[in-house]
């Protein structure tokens, strides 16, 4: 298996725009993760999806950010407008069904946002 | 509110010493906990966990010490090599939880010859 694949590996932006951030899950894997990465915050997590339907979306930092699970191996984050304070790295994640808590979670190489 | 905390943002070892990483939480539902390991321009990786029922818990070089009466816990590296530089997360779930975990803000391990 690929392993978590997310694309782009990097953006650079400018104010105002729109990004668009894509994952592909491991196959057979019924969780998807969204987290950020930043130096003051660390690891946080934004949403996250069980069998493409949103869980939690309580850690988004705002109305300018969604993302959507149209399908079992495909999920995008969607910035709009894009800010320089949302200038991090966006991991995506992803976890099997079966057992219980604490499940290995497996993150894709993540996407380096650079908004201008 | 930071329900789980990693206090030391860097550490710098000696090769073949002891590394010890500590993370602290707040939220006494916790009962899993996990250490991943993030190298540069990679995701991080899942490392070594331990369920609340156990204080201790092995693997290699690797051994995760739970106190659940101070709510910490500790990662030991023994003995440390340079392949182990890198930053390390702390992470906790709560049973029933939906696999949600939450993560630290990571430790950032430096071992030198």
């Amino acid at each position: 298996d690929a392993g978590v694949i997310q694309s782009p590996r990097h953006e650079v932006t400018e104010m105002g725009q729109e990004v668009t951030l894509r994952c592909k899950p491991i196959s057979g894997h019924d969780y998807l993760f969204w987290y950020r990465q930043t130096m003051m915050r660390g690891l946080e997590l934004l949403i996250y999806f069980n069998n493409n339907v949103p869980i939690d979306d309580s850690g988004m930092p705002e109305d300018r950010f969604s993302a959507k699970m149209p399908n079992a191996s495909f999920s995008t984050l969607k910035i709009q407008p894009s800010e320089p304070r949302d200038s991090a790295v966006y991991f995506c994640a992803s976890s099997p069904l079966a057992g219980g808590p604490g499940d290995e979670q497996f993150f894709g190489p993540g996407t380096r946002l650079t908004v201008l | 509110d930071q329900q789980v905390k990693q206090n030391s943002p860097s550490l710098s070892v000696q090769e073949g010493r002891i590394s010890i990483l500590n993370c602290d939480y707040t939220n006494s539902m916790f009962d899993y906990f996990l250490w991943y390991k993030k190298y540069p321009a990679e995701g991080p990786t899942f490392l070594i966990s331990i369920s609340s029922i156990k204080d201790k818990n092995e693997d290699g070089r690797f051994t995760v010490f739970l106190n659940k009466s101070a709510k910490h816990l500790s990662l030991h590296i023994v003995p440390s090599q340079p392949g182990d530089s890198a930053v390390y997360f702390c992470a906790a779930s709560v049973t029933g939880g939906y696999n949600k975990l939450i993560f630290g803000a990571g430790t950032r391990l430096a071992v030198h010859p």
